[in-house]
C-alpha cells in the first residue's frame, strides 16, 4: 500500500485566515480524495482530485472555500479559505489507484487536526 | 441510493475476549465492496479488512475476519483476542458503481478494551 504523509499534522488557526493542507504520496497514484471529519463525526468527502484536470467537489462544498491543487500524481493540496469556528475539523486525504473498482482500496493520510479560534 | 448503518455508538470488551462490531448496508447494486477501518485517537484511518460482494468465503485478516451475509445485507467485524491497542473508532465503509465507487462511511462504533 502506498506511504502517505499530511503536512502539517495540527495547526491551530485565527477565523478569517487560511490554511493550506499538503499531501504527499511516495508512489503514483491515479485518484486522490479529501475528506472532512468534523468533531464526533464519520467522515464526509469534500473533493476528488485528479491530475491535469479541476477536482470535483461533493454537493455542499465550493471551490473558493475550498481550493484544491494536483499538479502531479503523487501531491495535492487543499486549502480552506476564509476559516470560521465550523471549519474545525480533521482533513484528510486518501489515495485510490483504480478508479472504477469495487475492489479497490482507498487508503488514507495520518490527517490534519484543525482547529479555528 | 447507497447506505451503511452502525448501530452501535459504543462498545466494551474485556481484553484477550472476542468482540463482533455490526455493520448493515443497503445497495441495489450486485457488485460492491465492503470495507473496515480502524481510527485511534491520533486520527489516522488505518484499512482493516474487505470483502467484496461475490466472494464465497469470509474475509479473514489475522485477528480481524469478517461476517458477512449477504442475504441480510450485514457485513459484521469480529476481533479476536481483543488488545489494549484495540481501543479506536471502527468505521463500516461501501463502494459501488451505482456510487460512483466513493466510499460511503457509517457512522461509526466506539470500542474500548477493558484491562
Amino acid at each position: 500500500s502506498a506511504v502517505i504523509s499530511q503536512k502539517p499534522s495540527r495547526d491551530i488557526c485565527q477565523r478569517g485566515t487560511s490554511l493550506t493542507i499538503q499531501c504527499q504520496v511516495d508512489s503514483q497514484v491515479t485518484m486522490m480524495f479529501w475528506y472532512r471529519q468534523q468533531p464526533g463525526q464519520s467522515l464526509t468527502l469534500i473533493a476528488t482530485a485528479n491530475q491535469g484536470s479541476e477536482a470535483t467537489y461533493e454537493s455542499g462544498f465550493v471551490i473558493d472555500k475550498f481550493p484544491i491543487s494536483r499538479p502531479n500524481l503523487t501531491f495535492s493540496t487543499l486549502t480552506v479559505s476564509n476559516m470560521s469556528p465550523e471549519d474545525s475539523s480533521i482533513y484528510l486525504c486518501s489515495v485510490e489507484d483504480e478508479p472504477s473498482s469495487v475492489a479497490d482500496t482507498q487508503y488514507f493520510g495520518p490527517g490534519t487536526r484543525l482547529t479555528v479560534l | 441510493a447507497q447506505k451503511i448503518t452502525q448501530t452501535q455508538p459504543g462498545m466494551f470488551v474485556q481484553e484477550k475476549e472476542a468482540v463482533t462490531l455490526d455493520c448493515t448496508y443497503d445497495t441495489s447494486d450486485q457488485s460492491y465492496g465492503l470495507f473496515w477501518y480502524k481510527q485511534p485517537s491520533s486520527g489516522e484511518m488505518i484499512f482493516l479488512i474487505y470483502q467484496g460482494s461475490y466472494d464465497e468465503q469470509n474475509a479473514t485478516e489475522g485477528r480481524y475476519s469478517l461476517n458477512f451475509q449477504k442475504a441480510r445485507k450485514s457485513a459484521n467485524l469480529v476481533i479476536s483476542a481483543s488488545q489494549l491497542g484495540d481501543s479506536a473508532m471502527y468505521f463500516c465503509a461501501m463502494k459501488t458503481g451505482a456510487g460512483s465507487y466513493q466510499l460511503t462511511f457509517g457512522k461509526g462504533t466506539k470500542l474500548s478494551v477493558i484491562p
